[in-house]
């Protein structure tokens, strides 16, 4: 079964600073991988989905890389915002199933 | 229209009682899923319909019953709950291997 590991649990830093959120997956046979943010007490939004057959994925600030082959993926935050402050969780899909599994998320804190 | 629509966004209920929560999405997906989410967790998966058929329940209890009435819509039916069934739940859609799409969730608490 899928596995997802998300470092660091927790990040707190201060406006401006570029920033880099790590994810890990055990069975790297996954067809994509999603970047999620969620802010307290609500739904998932969608920031990044980036294909098997990608290596990086770039909205905005936000740049996710892939690299199957090690089991990892990265969300680097460019400059980042107090508004950025979030839950920000990966998800790798399970193996036949179009189903996902969520690591732990990161817990991101973005001082004025 | 890249929205999930969740139906209500709180709910309250009692032990005994029986209510139900309502998931929409006009994308055209054809497979939607029911996540509970309890604090400071990741989303873990109850139930995924795939054309409207029941593909895979987690070993959720039987208190939980869910229901696809169509291609649109989820529905999670809800029946002598504990307390322990408190927590977010998330409803999703997707296609294939492309993007999944969350609705806002319903926050369930059970007195």
């Amino acid at each position: 079964k899928q596995e997802v590991t998300q470092i660091p649990a927790a990040l707190s830093v201060p406006e401006g600073e570029n920033l880099v959120l790590n994810c890990s997956f055990t069975d790297s046979a996954i067809y994509n991988l999603q970047w999620f943010r969620q802010d307290p007490g609500k739904g998932l939004t969608s920031l990044l989905l980036i294909q098997s057959s990608q290596r990086e994925q770039t909205s905005g600030r936000l740049n996710a890389s892939l690299d199957k082959s090690s089991g990892r993926s990265t969300l680097y935050i460019a400059a980042s915002q107090p508004g950025d402050s979030a839950t920000y969780l990966c998800a790798a899909p399970n193996s036949g199933y179009s189903t996902l599994t969520f690591g732990k998320g990161t817990m991101l804190l973005v001082s004025p | 229209d890249t929205e999930v629509t969740q139906t209500p966004k709180h709910l309250v209920m009692g032990m005994t009682n029986k209510k139900s929560l309502k998931c929409e999405q006009h994308m055209g997906h054809r497979a939607m899923y029911w996540y509970k989410q309890k604090a400071k967790k990741p989303p873990e998966l109850m139930f995924v319909y795939s054309y409207e058929k029941l593909s895979i329940n987690e070993s959720v209890p039987s208190r939980f019953s869910p229901e696809c009435p169509n291609s649109s819509l989820l529905n999670l039916h809800l029946h002598a709950l504990q307390p322990e069934d408190s927590a977010l739940y998330l409803c999703a859609s997707s296609q294939g291997d492309r993007e999944a799409f969350f609705g806002q969730g319903t926050r369930l608490t059970v007195v």
